[in-house]
């Protein structure tokens, strides 16, 4: 059974890059889709991209631009970087783990980004 | 982007009720929808994947029903731990989208 746990930094300032990762427990890393999701506090779910075990990405358009997403297969590892971040990048974020056209059936604990000066 | 649209945005439900939750996607997802359920402080957790598909542990009382555009989560006889918000999400195409989610309260 799949195990997420992230890390990173819980507190940015205007412009500066959000980095989170994201460790895998308890699966082989291929045949998943990794994915990061994140949640402005009292609002919805909004996808912001995935990849999967040879690297292959796709990202929201309306982040695109200043999303990059990375795997570390030696160590099991993915990760999520955000460029220039604003108050509006201000969110939970959370790692993922998906097979084809399934549900996410893995989630981190999450990781709570604020962003302000 | 393929738009979700959950309703009712909230619901209050007494503990034995049985509720329907739908949502409804701009244009045809086949069976790719999934249903969550998110408790105040905690991730989504996957209830059903592919539109009627029960995820391993979640109890029989959840269920799934629809294709194409229009899709139900029903829960036959609401529990105590039930009370919580429930997400739509189409997995058809990318970018994966949400509906707005739905608050269920205790009446």
């Amino acid at each position: 059974q799949v195990q997420l746990q992230q890390w990173g930094a819980g507190l940015l300032k205007p412009s500066e890059t959000l980095s989170l990762t994201c460790a895998v427990y308890g699966e082989s890393f291929s045949g998943y889709y990794w994915s990061w999701i994140r949640q402005p506090p009292g609002e919805g779910l909004e996808w912001i991209g995935e990849i999967n075990d040879s690297g292959r990405t796709d990202y929201n358009p309306s982040l695109k631009s200043r999303v990059t997403l990375s795997v570390d297969t030696s160590k099991n590892q993915f990760s999520l970087k955000l460029s220039s971040v604003t108050a509006a990048d201000t969110a939970v974020y959370y790692c993922t783990s998906h097979v084809g056209h399934d549900g996410d059936s893995t989630w981190g604990q999450g990781t709570l980004v604020t962003v302000s000066s | 982007d393929i738009q979700m649209t959950q309703s009712p945005s909230s619901l209050s439900a007494s503990v034995g009720d049985r509720v329907t939750i739908t949502c409804r996607a701009s244009q045809s997802i086949s069976r790719h929808l999934n249903w969550y359920q998110q408790k105040p402080g905690k991730a989504p957790n996957l209830l059903i994947y592919a539109a009627s598909s029960l995820q391993s542990g979640v109890p029989s009382r959840f269920s799934g029903s629809g294709s194409g555009t229009d899709f139900t989560l029903t829960i036959s006889s609401l529990q105590p731990e039930d009370f919580a918000t429930y997400f739509c999400q189409q997995s058809y195409s990318t970018p994966r989208t949400f509906g707005q989610g739905t608050k269920l309260e205790i009446k």
